[in-house]
């Protein structure tokens, strides 16, 4: 069974850098796509950006200019960073596998709350 | 920027159908997904390609996809069913959701 683990602070200043880690056991990196998805608090789902495992990218409009992601196969892991936070990035974070590029998920992580403030 | 519109809130009766839909333009030009939440739990994927079902999610979940409305419907629906469910698509190389809908089972 394929599980994912989201993991990193919970807690980040604003200007920092918003850095986590998903986890991936039960089954290959390979041959997938592994995104990161949030939820800010009373609001809907906002896609932030995917890795496949050859290391191909593509992120959201939006937060293109303050995202990455990476991918550690032989560790079967992927990261994201997000870079000078504010307020608004508050949210549960989500690392998710897919088959297609652009949705499908079918497999999440059970996410991770990270908090912006001082 | 491409949206896709839903209803914030929809309520059925235990054994009813519920209907459940999402909007946008050109929808029927893509494949869209559905997501199911429970409080405190990660999405679901309920529907994928507009009706295709995953493994071990029960028959009475369906979806289509046509012009610019995509469906999901819950036929039988159930008190387990009530969660917040979420439409999915793309556009040009960009993963949307929809803004969710809560359907509560009353």
């Amino acid at each position: 069974q394929v599980q994912l683990q989201e993991s990193g602070p919970g807690l980040v200043k604003p200007s920092e850098t918003l850095s986590l880690t998903c986890t991936v056991s039960g089954g290959s990196i390979r041959s997938y796509y592994w995104s990161w998805i949030r939820q800010p608090p009373g609001k809907g789902l906002e896609w932030i950006g995917y890795i496949y495992y050859t290391g191909s990218t593509n992120y959201s409009p939006s937060l293109k200019s303050r995202v990455s992601v990476s991918i550690d196969t032989s560790r079967t892991r992927f990261s994201l960073k997000l870079t000078s936070v504010t307020a608004a990035d508050t949210a549960m974070y989500y690392c998710a596998r897919s088959n297609a590029a652009l949705g499908d998920y079918d497999y999440w992580g059970q996410g991770t709350l990270v908090t912006v403030s001082s | 920027s491409f949206e896709l519109t839903q209803a914030p809130s929809v309520s059925v009766s235990p054994g009813q159908t519920a209907s459940i839909t999402c909007s946008g333009d050109k929808l029927g030009d893509t494949f869209v997904s559905w997501y199911q939440r429970k409080p405190g739990q990660s999405p679901v994927m309920v529907i994928h390609q507009d009706s295709r079902r995953p493994s071990g999610i029960p028959g009475r979940f369906s979806g289509s996809n046509s012009g610019k409305t995509a469906t999901l419907t819950i036929s039988g629906t159930q008190a387990m069913d009530e969660a917040d469910y979420y439409c999915q698509a793309w556009d040009s190389s960009t993963v949307v959701f929809g803004g969710g809908t809560k359907l509560t089972v009353l």
